[in-house]
């Protein structure tokens, strides 16, 4: 099993300019999340889905989008990229509710400039 | 949004040294969960806990569920070199109603020299 994959794995944006992040997991898990990673402040909740064609708002959604089409993949969109978007970006999936263990990608790391 | 208060921030130790790090909340939790992060890497989880009181190994590491539901602690034992890394603790909210993703401490920079 390859768990938790994400591409890509860097990217530069121009501000302004749009991109998708692909998560994918092969674990069959109902549960996947993003989450962003900056320096001093750990993780954060950006959206959630609990299962396929689902999904939530989380700590910090504001700028991005997400859809759950099939259950294996959660992807998260930026329309218009702003440089305080320049972060790195982790997806998760849990067999149940965020309750128990969460499985993490290796991250993407994203410049906007 | 809900805070976690994660000490110490960075921890410069000796190799061989016992290490302990700690996780606080002013709200309850019903999970705390302990996670490791190597560079440009993403957390690996270490152990988690789900009963107030639970104490809980995994090899030279061992972490427990403060009784009040408000507070973890991570010990590791007689540290190696590749200890070295960021540790999170995390944590499902007893009021998160099950859905919501965790709420990450900030983080403890273990640095080790030999």
């Amino acid at each position: 099993n390859a768990g938790v994959t994400q591409t890509p794995k860097f990217r530069v944006l121009k501000t302004g300019q749009s991109m998708t992040l692909l998560c994918a997991q092969d674990m069959n898990h109902e549960y996947m999340y993003w989450y962003r990673q900056d320096p001093g402040m750990g993780l954060r909740l950006i959206h959630y889905s609990v299962g396929e064609g689902t999904t939530a708002k989380g700590e910090v959604p504001d700028g991005y989008n997400v859809s759950r089409l099939k259950k294996q993949n959660f992807l998260l969109g930026l329309e218009s990229a702003a440089p305080s978007q320049t972060s790195v970006y982790f997806c998760a999936s849990s067999r149940y509710s965020g309750s128990y263990e969460q499985y993490f990608g290796p991250g993407t790391r994203l410049t906007v400039t | 949004g809900q805070q976690l208060n994660q000490s110490p921030q960075s921890m410069f130790i000796q190799e061989g040294e016992d290490v302990s790090m700690n996780c606080t909340s002013s709200s309850i939790f019903n999970t705390w969960l302990w996670y490791k992060q190597d560079p440009g890497e993403g957390p690996v989880l270490l152990i988690a806990l789900y009963k107030a009181g639970e104490l809980t190994s995994n090899g030279r590491l061992t972490a427990q569920f403060g009784i009040t539901r408000k507070d973890s602690f991570l010990n590791i034992s007689a540290s190696i070199p590749s200890d070295v890394g960021i540790y999170f603790c995390a944590g499902q909210l007893k009021s998160g109603g099950g859905a919501d993703g965790l709420t990450f401490g900030k983080g403890t920079h273990l640095i080790i020299q030999p």
